[in-house]
């Protein structure tokens, strides 16, 4: 079974709509990203938390909120959806002991 | 923030060697990260950097020049499976004054491998 979980894996939706991205993993990690991959732009990060009760704006977090809720668990919500959060999603993982991100097997979305 | 460069495109053919260059500026550094990333999968890690010099990890190896700000990823032997894009990525201490800050990734090099 894969370590770093993401669902859903595609997801299309409206201009408005809430969303809700999930990622779980059972590395035991207590850090976790959410990333957005756009053609020619990289990895950027979104939001990041390195610990249950600590949360972190990123580089590009208008538009997006995120949840912690459990050390394994960190959703992040597009609470009204626009065509240019079109995108593939990326969750990773690490530990505060290690300098490896583990990445997630990636969600791509499309609002129309 | 940090400003990373690579190229956007390389090709080469099977069989050969191919260099891809990254340099960076950022007065944070506390390693430099090269990641794969085929395409519509997740980045997976390559290597890792944070002293001056070459490490190798089979037909892969990876530099660091700390202070010309410059790494370079080499790939021998290529094969056809190494069509990729490969990810250069700096860590930055400054977040919260952790040893373990966030990575800043550049903007990856697609990578042809050509029979």
């Amino acid at each position: 079974d894969a370590d770093v979980t993401q669902t859903p894996r595609n997801r299309i939706t409206k201009t408005g709509k809430r969303i809700m991205l999930e990622c779980s993993q059972t590395k035991g990690h207590d850090r976790m990203y959410w990333y957005r991959q756009d053609p020619g732009l990289g990895l950027r990060l979104i939001y990041y938390s390195f610990d249950v009760k600590d949360i972190n704006k990123g580089e590009i977090s208008d538009g997006y909120s995120v949840s912690r809720q459990a050390q394994a668990k960190f959703s992040l919500s597009l609470e009204s959806a626009i065509p240019n959060q079109t995108a593939l999603y990326f969750c990773a993982t690490s530990t505060s002991g290690s300098y490896e991100q583990y990445f997630g097997p990636g969600t791509r979305l499309t609002v129309t | 923030g940090q400003n990373i460069d690579q190229p956007t495109e390389m090709t080469a053919t099977e069989g050969a060697i191919v260099q891809i260059n990254c340099t960076y500026q950022t007065s944070g550094f506390n390693g430099l990260f090269w990641y794969q990333q085929h395409a519509g999968e997740a980045p997976t890690f390559l290597s890792y950097n944070v002293l001056d010099g070459l490490e190798e990890k089979g037909r892969f190896s990876s530099f660091l020049s700390r202070s010309k700000g410059y790494s370079y990823l080499l790939l021998k032997e290529l094969q056809m499976k190494d069509s990729a894009s490969y990810l250069c990525a700096v860590r930055d201490w400054r977040h919260r004054g952790s040893t373990l800050g966030r990575l800043y990734f550049g903007r990856g090099t697609q990578l042809t491998v050509w029979p």
